[in-house]
């Protein structure tokens, strides 16, 4: 079952705007990540944000927490034509035995030259 | 340092059919994943190995689905038999142990069941 749920499913738009996608999940989490997958290709972790953090940066990534709404945004600035891929966000469910990733559906970016 | 290896990477078989993945993770890594993706969707977990062990198989279909880590390294996902619906790509991941966060993705193994 996907627990997180990625908005917009696609977006397109030109290289050096900035990108936003959203996730929203529905169960209480220990920590969310975002993946990127380039088609063809296995999946590429991009960020981790533990559920005390509220804001975390990476390069051109921004990531935002809001346990009290289960939401998450992943902001891409100065986007470039190898921004182009899918987008997962990604909730772990901690069990005792260790961690179980959950995926949304992904965004896909298109970036366009 | 080498990725995640898996094959083949692309496989075509009839309905009722066996067919086999192989995946080899990244040296050291104790924790191995396969996960099944359909066109459009983010990837679903099948089951999660602790070294030999699967710790968490709940979502296998263990009917017609198997797979083992033999000496906690390389493991393989059978189906046996195909169906049409399991038509799909076939990830796996491996990470350092249980409580490491981030999984390292092999790039995949394209099954088409016709």
């Amino acid at each position: 079952s996907q627990q997180g749920e990625e908005d917009p499913q696609a977006l397109s738009i030109q290289e050096g705007e900035n990108a936003t996608m959203n996730c929203s999940y529905k169960t209480s989490i220990n920590n969310l990540q975002w993946y990127r997958q380039n088609s063809g290709r296995g999946l590429v972790h991009l960020i981790l944000i533990r559920s005390n953090e509220r804001e975390k940066h990476s390069g051109r990534l921004r990531v935002t927490l809001d346990t009290s709404k289960k939401s998450s945004s992943l902001l891409i600035t100065a986007s470039r034509a190898a921004d182009t891929a899918s987008y997962f966000c990604a909730t772990d469910a901690r069990e005792t035995s260790g961690s179980r990733l959950t995926f949304g559906e992904g965004t896909q970016l298109t970036v366009n030259p | 340092e080498a990725g995640v290896v898996q094959s083949p990477r692309y496989k075509i078989i009839e309905k009722k059919q066996p067919v086999a993945f192989w995946c080899n993770p990244i040296s050291g890594h104790n924790t191995l994943y396969w996960y099944l993706q359909n066109l459009g969707q983010g990837p679903e977990l099948l089951i999660r190995y602790e070294n030999e062990e699967a710790v968490d198989d709940s979502q296998l279909p263990k009917d017609r689905f198997s797979a083992e880590r033999l000496k906690g390294v390389d493991s393989t996902l059978k189906i046996q038999p195909a169906e049409l619906g399991d038509s799909a790509v076939y990830l796996c991941a491996s990470s350092l142990g249980p409580q490491t966060d981030t999984q390292y993705f092999g790039p995949g193994t394209r099954l088409t069941v016709l």
